[in-house]
């Protein structure tokens, strides 16, 4: 089993839906939880982070943490075409000294 | 442009030869990490220096691959004897070094091996 599971997609919603992106991880250790997009052929851009369990809101993105659970959301709200790419969540532990990357999901914005 | 570089962007090699990838990470941090991603897959981690002490490799990265950042400052990853199976986008990131330890990703090196 790896550490950190996510759908690999492809999920497609129209112009302006809501959507949820999940990854569910194992390692209680991870303490910072990031999510990066990947657009084809080019290197993960980072999009936001959160600290340990809680909602951290950056424009119609919002990312959540449930510890207890193991479980990691980003909220895409008012979602574009340009918001087409693959989503990667990443938690580390407090060391910083390695991401762990789930296998992405593919999402694509429709007009 | 003050990101992060890596070159060269593409690389095609025949089955047994070596290559060389460079990273620049962006100034001042003093974190620099080597990643692989294969298609479909997320990056899995390889190495990573703080300044040019190598303190962390994956059990990914054998024999055949060596990192070196002499100056804490730009890295190489040597891949010996390239086999099929390293064919992969390989990426760098860097990091300031201090919580959260967000890291930030250049463009890749892709390599196919022939």
């Amino acid at each position: 089993q790896k550490e950190v599971e996510q759908d690999p997609g492809p999920l497609s919603v129209p112009e302006g839906a809501i959507v949820s992106l999940n990854c569910t991880y194992s390692n209680s250790a991870f303490q910072y939880f990031m999510w990066y997009r990947q657009y084809s052929r080019k290197g993960p851009e980072l999009l936001m982070y959160t600290y340990s369990s809680g909602n951290k809101e950056d424009g119609r993105f919002t990312a959540q943490v449930d510890k207890s659970s193991k479980y990691i959301s980003l909220f895409i709200r008012d979602s574009q075409p340009s918001d087409s790419a693959t989503y990667l969540c990443a938690p580390q532990t407090g060391g910083g000294n390695k991401l762990t990357f789930g296998t992405g999901t593919q999402l694509k914005v429709e007009l | 442009d003050t990101g992060v570089s890596q070159n060269p962007r593409h690389k095609i090699t025949k089955r047994g030869q070596n290559v060389t990838f460079r990273c620049d990470p962006i100034s001042e941090h003093n974190r620099l990490y080597w990643y692989r991603q294969t298609l479909g897959q997320g990056p899995e981690f390889l190495t990573y220096f703080q300044n040019e002490a190598q303190l962390e490799k994956s059990r990914l990265l054998s024999d055949r691959f060596s990192a070196e950042r002499p100056k804490g400052s730009f890295s190489t990853l040597e891949i010996q004897r390239t086999e099929q199976g390293d064919s992969a986008m390989y990426l760098c990131a860097s990091s300031p070094g201090r919580v959260p330890y967000e890291q930030y990703f250049g463009p890749g090196t892709r390599l196919t091996v022939t």
